[in-house]
This record gives C-alpha cells, structure tokens and sequence, in this order.
C-alpha cells in the first residue's frame, strides 16, 4: 500500500547544480502534480499532468521542468538551482474517475534546500 | 480564478475545549473542498472533503465541516481538541479540471 512516493526525503544542493526529485505512484492514476510548500504561504503549484505524455505549468513553473513517460512517474527536474528554490516539495497523485471526489493523495514531501 | 482565504495564521485552543477553523473561498461555479491536516515535518493528510449532497461533512479524527454557500464558507470543527491535534490545518478548493487552490493554512497550537 505505497501510494504516492518520493525520493529523496532531504537534499542540500550548491547554487547551479541540476537535480530530479523522483515521483512514483502505485495506484494507476491519471493525473499527477507537484507542489511546493512555502511557511506562510500555502502549497503552489509547479506543474500538473493529467496522463503520461501531457503535461502543463501551474502557477510556479519557472526554474522547473517536468516529464510523464509512464503513467506511474512524474518525476520534477530543476536544472539550476538558486536559493528561491529552497522548499518543500510535494508530489500528489488523483484517479481521473469522477467518483473519486476530486480526492488528491499526497507523498510525504522532499526538503530541498539551495545553498 | 479560485482562491482560499484562511483569516486565522495562528489559533491557540485549551486542551478539551471545541475548535472552529475558518475557511472562504471563491469560486464560480460549485466547489469541490477538502481539509486537509500536516503535521510537522509530514506530508498532508486528508480530514474531509465535501462534493455534493450533506453540507456537514464528517471526518476522520473527530472532525467535521459545514459548507454554507450563501457566506462561501467551509469551516472545520472538533467539539474537543487533543494535545496531538496539534498541527497546521490548509483549507483548499478543487476546480473542474482538477487542480486544487490552498489555503495559506492556519497552525493550531493546543495549550494544556
């Protein structure tokens, strides 16, 4: 009973470097997204998929990129990382059945902190 | 465009004392809401949601939320608080296409 899962938990990254925050889901949904989380600020979102090969931005894409190969991953690239991208980052996943109440699960969050 | 109002960034509650987080959003057409709770450190986990039907939604915990249209309002209740519903409580709204707008989440902070 995975659900949504994220790797990795904590990362410290220089300003410049390149890295992917991976994102699995067992449960055979559709849509997909990822957020991030601010203090004081709620959770906003980068970017969404509603199946593999389509993607679209959300509110906060800048400095981000995704992709949706299959419809278990949607992993988050960030290809040069500054400061502003310190937070934490949240992937969720949401069946597109309509019966499904528009409930959208969550992984357990990736602390990225740029330095 | 959709937008969650949490008026409260921080509540102080007596241990045993009831609890009402507010919560307003905007929205045009009928809204698909949900609360959500985050403990620190943790991901989201989803009290209760409400789509259609019953405008008092029970959840899980002891928690319950009443959607009144006419004030665009989903306030969340729990008529006694425990120490370990300590925790920082988002509010969010979901559109037809299914992404969701939050809160900026209101902390709840239990006193003994």
């Amino acid at each position: 009973n995975a659900g949504v899962t994220q790797t990795p938990k904590f990362r410290i990254l220089k300003i410049g470097q390149s890295m992917t925050l991976q994102c699995t889901q067992d449960m055979n949904h559709n849509y997909m997204y990822w957020y991030r989380q601010d203090p004081g600020m709620g959770l906003k979102l980068i970017y969404y998929s509603v199946g593999a090969g389509i993607t679209d931005k959300g509110e906060v894409p800048n400095g981000y990129n995704v992709s949706r190969s299959t419809t278990e991953d949607f992993p988050l690239r960030l290809e040069l990382a500054a400061p502003s991208q310190t937070s934490v980052y949240f992937c969720a996943s949401r069946t597109g059945r309509p019966s499904s109440g528009n409930t959208i699960y969550f992984g357990e969050g990736s602390w990225l902190t740029v330095v | 465009a959709q937008s969650v109002t949490q008026p409260d960034i921080h509540i102080t509650v007596s241990e045993g004392a009831s609890l009402e987080l507010r919560c307003n959003y905007s929205y045009g057409a009928t809204p698909y809401l949900f609360w959500y709770v985050q403990s620190p450190g943790q991901g989201l986990q989803l009290l209760l949601k409400y789509f259609s039907g019953d405008t008092l939604v029970q959840g899980i915990k002891g928690f319950e939320a009443e959607f009144k249209r006419s004030q665009s309002s989903f306030n969340l209740r729990k008529p006694s608080v425990h120490w370990s519903d300590a925790a920082e409580y988002f509010c969010a709204v979901a559109t037809g296409y299914s992404t969701l707008t939050f809160g900026k989440g209101t902390m709840l902070l239990v006193s003994p």
